[in-house]
Parts: C-alpha cells; structure tokens; sequence
C-alpha cells in the first residue's frame, strides 16, 4: 500500500540531545512538510521541501534541521537549540494536484 | 498572505444532531479548500474538498461548498454519530503551483467535536 511512514510512534529526549525523527513516503510525492502541533493548537509548519535536495524554511524552523537526499524521505532533526521541543511532530507529502497525505505523527517528549 | 479562520470550539454535540463548523479564508488567487479531521493521537486524514467556487465536496455524510463570495468552506452534516467525535480543521492550498507560496496548506486552529450518545 502507498502511503507515509512515521517513526517512531514515540520518543524521549533528554536535555541538551539532538534527535531525528524519521518519514518516508512511497507515494512518488516531489513535497514534503514537517509540522509541529501543540495541545489544543493548529498546526505549524516547521521546515518543507518541493524537490530533492533542497528545502526552505517554515514559520517556526528555528531550533530545527532537515535533510532531502532521497525522494521518498524528510528526516527532521530536533537540535538542542529547540528551548522547548515536547510537541506531536507531523510529516506530510504532496504530488501535484492532490491534497497532503500526513503520517501518523510522532510525540516527542523531552524527559 | 493566506490565512484560515475557523470556528472556536469545543463543539458538543448530541447524536443525530445537526452539525455546522464554520471556515472562511483570505487567499491570493483560487486556492482548493479542504476539510481535514484527526483522530486522538493520529495525523490528520483528508475528509473531503474542493478545488474552485461553487464545488460540493462530500465524503461520509459531510457536506462543504466552496463559495467564492463570502470566502467561506463551511462543514456540515445533518445526522452526526459519536464515532465522528474528532478535531476538524479546514484547510486551503495552491495545487500544482510551484511558487514562493505555493505547496504549502494553512490551516486553521482546528475545532474540537464531541458527540454524546
């Protein structure tokens, strides 16, 4: 089945860890996004990518990096930089003409 | 730049009520709207949309229109059940655009709904 992929499902970081947090997609989607999403809260885009080997920066990439080598996947790095990263990440992708496709998330927690 | 407005919640319902979520947009040119709903602890699952004005999309019952004039997306049904307790967020984006602005969605804030038997 085609789809995309998050994982882990959950995560625990420590203060002062870098963690990654992985999303493939084998939709043959060009776009991928990264959200974040807080209790209660819509969502914020952190970091996208329209094609491979090259991304921009969303609303809130501060504290965040990515990475596009392959087609099918956007790793997100949560760097030590990011003050407060306890939050339900999301992954998502998009062909043209079609509606984002979200992964199933990932809760990060900084324990 | 785009930005989508969207109902307050919590929205509590009781079963076969009728339901209305309320969604409008400012946008720059003809985006596509969109209805997305999320589950607890899961990503957010397409519901229905629609991609020019005056467009009905529809999918489990749930019904929005695209309506040009008052910038508006708003959902409806008429008979909600307790399994569609979810949070609902409308949605709108440039399809097939590859532009500055172009790929990403925005999102409202989402409005939360709870259905009691």
């Amino acid at each position: 089945d085609g789809g995309i992929t998050q994982s882990p499902k959950y995560l625990f970081r420590k203060e002062g860890q870098n963690v990654t947090l992985s999303c493939e997609q084998n939709l043959n989607h060009d776009a991928m996004y990264w959200y974040r999403q807080d209790p209660g809260q819509g969502l914020r885009l952190i970091y996208y990518s329209q094609i491979v080997n090259d991304f921009q920066k969303g609303d809130i990439a501060e504290g965040y990096s990515v990475s596009r080598e392959k087609k099918e996947s956007f790793p997100l790095t949560v760097t030590s930089a990011q003050k407060n990263p306890t939050a339900f990440y999301l992954c998502a992708s998009r062909g043209t003409d079609t509606e984002a496709f979200f992964g199933q998330g990932t809760r990060l927690t900084v324990v | 730049g785009n930005s989508v407005t969207q109902m307050e919640g919590p929205v509590t319902l009781s079963e076969e009520a009728f339901l209305t979520i309320n969604c409008t947009y400012t946008a720059t040119g003809y985006p596509s709207l969109f209805w997305y709903v999320q589950y607890p602890g899961e990503g957010l699952q397409l519901l229905l949309k629609a991609t020019k004005a005056d467009d009905k999309g529809s999918n489990k019952g749930f019904e929005a229109t695209y309506r040009k004039e008052t910038t508006s997306f708003h959902l409806e049904k008429g008979s909600v059940q307790v399994s569609d307790s979810a949070v609902y967020f409308c949605a709108l984006s440039d399809l097939g655009v590859i532009s500055t602005n172009a790929g990403k969605s925005t999102f409202g804030d989402g409005t939360t709904l709870t259905v009691k038997p």
